[in-house]
């Protein structure tokens, strides 16, 4: 079974604080991503990453940085944490659909629900 | 660009009821469908997919059919349990993006 391990489920930081949250795939996943949740806004989409090094912006990438050293962690980096960054936070990785078509799952974690005081 | 919108939440039901979440999305090319669930605490997980026209997915006794000239993809059950309640994500991968579009979630309560 394909598991997906965010290190921590709930953090307490405050102002100005640097984040790290870290998610760790076992599946040998190529791509990975990281979004955050909140309420009325569904899903958005933070970075996203399809190889070691590689990265892309999402929607809302401000605030925040990520980091693919291995091909199984990707991290996400809030440099100053803001209260507007309390959410929570999902990670998700898929395999690459091969020749671009066919279905291409995503598993996600648990989700990491961050508060900044 | 890719889109998918779903009824907005929540839909309250009592048990054994019959469900209908409503899914359509717009899309280039032949997009792949899927739903998925998040009950509380967790994070989501794949319900069903189905990856052309007139294919149905099925799982738990839910139920969707792709239908590509209403560019719909609606969750149905015909009888539904307390522990249905959750939060129902619409999603579509269309081409060669990796990127999946998801809608904006419905939220589900069953009371007994």
């Amino acid at each position: 079974d394909v598991k997906v391990t965010q290190s921590s489920r709930y953090l307490v930081k405050r102002t100005g604080e640097k984040v790290f949250l870290e998610c760790v795939q076992d599946m040998d996943h190529e791509n990975m991503f990281w979004y955050r949740q909140d309420p009325g806004l569904g899903l958005r989409l933070i970075y996203f990453s399809y190889d070691v090094k590689m990265k892309e912006k999402g929607d809302i990438p401000e605030g925040y940085s990520v980091s693919r050293e291995k091909k199984e962690r990707f991290s996400l980096i809030l440099e100053s944490a803001s209260t507007n960054q309390t959410s929570m936070y999902l990670c998700a990785s898929s395999f690459q659909a091969r020749g671009g078509t066919g279905a291409n799952v995503l598993t996600f974690g648990a989700g990491s629900r961050l508060t900044v005081l | 660009g890719n889109s998918v919108t779903q009824m907005e939440g929540p839909v309250t039901l009592s048990e054994e009821a019959f469900l209908t979440i409503n899914c359509t999305y717009t899309a280039t090319g032949y997009p792949s469908l899927f739903w998925y669930v998040q009950y509380p605490g967790e994070g989501l997980q794949l319900l069903l997919k189905a990856t052309k026209a007139d294919d149905k997915g099925s799982n738990k006794g839910f139920e969707a059919t792709y239908r590509k000239e209403t560019t719909s993809f609606h969750l149905e059950k015909g009888s539904v349990q307390v522990s249905d309640s959750a939060v129902y994500f619409c999603a579509l991968r269309s081409g060669g993006s990796y990127i999946p579009t998801f809608g904006r979630g419905t939220s589900l309560i069953v009371h007994p």
